[in-house]
């Protein structure tokens, strides 16, 4: 059974730019929540999609957004890059809101110049 | 003050040692404690999960929460070089699905 996959696994974009970032939840699974991983703040959450509803949110501006298709997969949209974006995007999935294993892909290094 | 908070270390140990990790959490709601393994330019991969207080045994890893204490700790038997990595607490309530809440990770090196 294939993992969850990100793409693409490396990006270097400018200042002021926009980014899309994408990701492929395990087959049968229909949550796919999305975190920043930077070495000051950790691990945190951005925001969770089913079914193509977005269902819960981070405190994080409103420049990260996102989406999911009808195929489950999804996608996150950061606009006007600040250096601060620079980070590792981590992409979980999970069969359902109820299941409590989240399975994570191998993530987005982002890094913003 | 964070939700939870987790010693990000370094820790340095020789192969064959008992580790010991810990977290602690402020957030009462919080009923689902994980914890995950993250090797270097990889996503973190669950190693064991427990719901509200107990023990949870699994192969040389041992999970416990106490949650009078908000403390949560992983033990690691038997210590191999190949566990050196970063180990993160995770926490969610029942409701908010699929919303973690994670400490700040903690490196771990197995010394041969």
């Amino acid at each position: 059974k294939a993992g969850v996959t990100q793409t693409p696994r490396y990006l270097i974009k400018t200042r002021g730019q926009q980014v899309t970032l994408s990701c492929s939840p395990i087959s049968g699974h229909r949550s796919v929540s999305w975190y920043q991983q930077t070495p000051g703040q950790g691990l945190q959450f951005l925001f969770e999609y089913f079914s193509e509803t977005q269902r819960n949110k981070g405190n994080f501006p409103g420049r990260f957004s996102g989406r999911q298709f009808s195929n489950s997969r999804s996608e996150m949209n950061v606009s006007t890059l600040e250096l601060g974006d620079s980070a590792l995007y981590l992409c979980a999935s999970s069969s359902s809101g109820a299941q409590v294993t989240a399975f994570f892909g191998q993530g987005t290094r982002l890094t913003v110049v | 003050q964070k939700e939870v908070e987790q010693d990000p270390g370094p820790l340095s140990v020789p192969e064959g040692a008992i580790v010991s990790l810990n977290c602690t959490y402020s957030n009462s709601a919080f009923q689902y404690f994980m914890w995950y393994r993250q090797y270097s330019r990889k996503g973190p991969e669950l190693l064991m999960y427990t719901y509200s207080s107990g023990n949870k045994e699994d192969g040389r890893f041992t999970a416990q929460v106490d949650k009078s204490s908000k403390y949560i700790s992983l033990f690691i038997r038997d210590s191999q070089p190949s566990d050196s990595a970063t180990y993160l607490c995770a926490m969610r309530g029942i409701q908010g699905a699929q919303k973690l809440v994670f400490g700040q990770g903690t490196r771990l090196t197995i010394n041969p």
